[in-house]
């Protein structure tokens, strides 16, 4: 079973320019998640979908971060403009909900890390 | 903010010797997962062990909870080399709209020294 895609791996951008990552999920599974992990830290959860709609974004801030799902499969997460403080590895997740007791297990992909200079 | 605080932050043993690491939180959970993490990849679910359960096995794993103490440990058993690594406790939160979110902690550095 092929795992959680992510590209880039790496990025490097200056302040002010714009940054786009993909996340392509497992196959089948109706929750995305987006985190951002800031170094020495865990991981901080950014937005959650279910399908193509959105769960929650109130960790996401919206006046430079974007997310989108279109058709409920791959997502891409925006940051426009960036700025030092986003630099981070951003990491995607997926999972596939069992019942509504269970909370899912996530299945991550290898991340992009975001450098910003 | 995070939930849970992993203690302790790094942790240097030799190959064979036995690991703990342990985790505190604050609020009330239904869950807890640990979760690995190798330098530069993704995490990888480890154990999962819910709020009605103390003790749970997977291999060369043990994990406990204490809900009482709001706390709970990970136990690697005769470690090696490859379980160099970071772990990462997550607890469940209920968030806006009834959801939940995994909120993880700043984990433990763990170095297996060969």
């Amino acid at each position: 079973e092929a795992g959680v895609a992510q590209s880039p791996r790496y990025k490097i951008i200056e302040k002010r320019q714009s940054v786009a990552f993909w996340c392509n999920p497992i196959s089948g599974h109706a929750t995305l998640y987006w985190y951002q992990q800031i170094l020495g830290q865990g991981p901080k959860l950014l937005i959650q979908f279910q399908n193509n709609g959105v769960v929650d974004d109130s960790q996401l801030p919206k006046d430079r971060f974007s997310a989108e799902r279109l058709k409920g499969v791959d997502s891409t997460l925006k940051i426009q403009p960036a700025k030092l403080e986003d630099s981070a590895v951003y990491l995607c997740a997926s999972s596939q909900p069992v019942s509504r007791d269970w909370t899912d297990t996530q299945y991550f992909g290898p991340g992009t890390r975001l450098t910003v200079l | 903010s995070q939930q849970g605080e992993e203690d302790p932050q790094a942790l240097s043993i030799q190959e064979g010797e036995n690991a703990t690491m342990n985790c505190s939180y604050k609020t009330s959970i239904n869950n807890l997962q640990w979760y690995r993490q190798n330098s530069g990849r993704g995490l990888v679910h480890l154990i999962l062990i819910r709020s009605n359960e103390r003790e749970k096995h997977s291999g060369r794993l043990r994990v406990t909870l204490d809900t009482s103490k709001k706390s709970s440990s990970l136990l690697i058993t005769a470690s090696r080399a490859a379980d160099t690594a970071s772990y990462f406790c997550a607890t469940d939160a209920v968030w806006g709209g009834g959801s939940e979110k995994l909120v993880f902690g700043k984990g433990t550095k763990l170095t297996v020294n060969p």
